[in-house]
């Protein structure tokens, strides 16, 4: 069964360092997202994007943040210079349809600034 | 802005009996879904309903939309050991470009 993968599973850095989080979405898919769930709290929309451009954005995803589909299977998230409260859980998702279906989640890249 | 809420925030039961769960809303909404998360992992659908639906079922899951109440129940019917995992509402508008906004969720126990 076809399934999103994200790398790295865990990833450790120093506050203000750049991390760049890794996606490969279902081959037939055409909508992608990021989420990200602070440890013990709700799952929190970050950004989608289709046709290689954002279409939405959360509050969350301020300029520190970018997303890139550097070729035609990966889809990526970067932080430039990533502060404590970044630690968290990131999941990519993907979607054949937006709004009208469902989302197809990775395992999640946890990660952790020191 | 919209937001999921679900109680119980926990819930503990034993294997065979059945589990409900319920979500609150704030907003009018295109589709309401649920979503499973085992401890440490990813999220997994396991249905979806839209507003002009009240009722659906797959295989031991039923859930239950009112939208003049902007609530939704997922009920576990049978409900097995396996079954222990958190269980999160998401809710979907028009024109959000995919966005799901996620309750905090209901973490279910299910003893053997």
């Amino acid at each position: 069964e076809p399934e999103v993968t994200q790398t790295p599973s865990h990833q450790v850095t120093q506050m203000g360092q750049e991390v760049i989080l890794r996606c490969v979405p279902i081959s037939n898919h055409l909508y992608f997202y990021w989420y990200r769930q602070i440890l013990g709290q709700k799952v929190e929309f970050l950004v989608s994007f289709y046709n290689n451009e954002i279409s939405e954005k959360s509050e969350i995803f301020d300029d520190q943040f970018s997303v890139e589909r550097p070729d035609g299977s990966n889809f990526t998230l970067k932080i430039r210079s990533t502060k404590l409260e970044d630690s968290a859980m990131y999941f990519c998702a993907s979607s054949k349809r937006s709004n009208t279906g469902e989302l197809f989640f990775g395992e999640g890249s946890r990660l952790t600034v020191l | 802005s919209q937001q999921g809420e679900e109680d119980p925030q926990a819930l503990s039961i034993q294997e065979g009996e059945n589990a409900t769960m319920n979500c609150s809303y704030k907003t009018s909404i295109n589709n309401l879904q649920w979503y499973r998360q085992n401890s440490g992992r990813g999220l997994v659908h396991l249905i979806l309903i839209r507003s002009n639906e009240r009722e659906k079922h797959s295989g031991r899951l039923r859930v239950t939309l009112d939208t003049s109440k902007k609530s939704s129940s997922l009920l576990i019917t049978a409900s097995r050991a396996a079954d222990t995992a958190s269980y999160f509402c998401a809710t979907d508008r028009n024109n959000q470009g995919g966005k799901l906004i996620f309750g905090q969720g209901t973490e279910l126990s299910v003893k053997p």
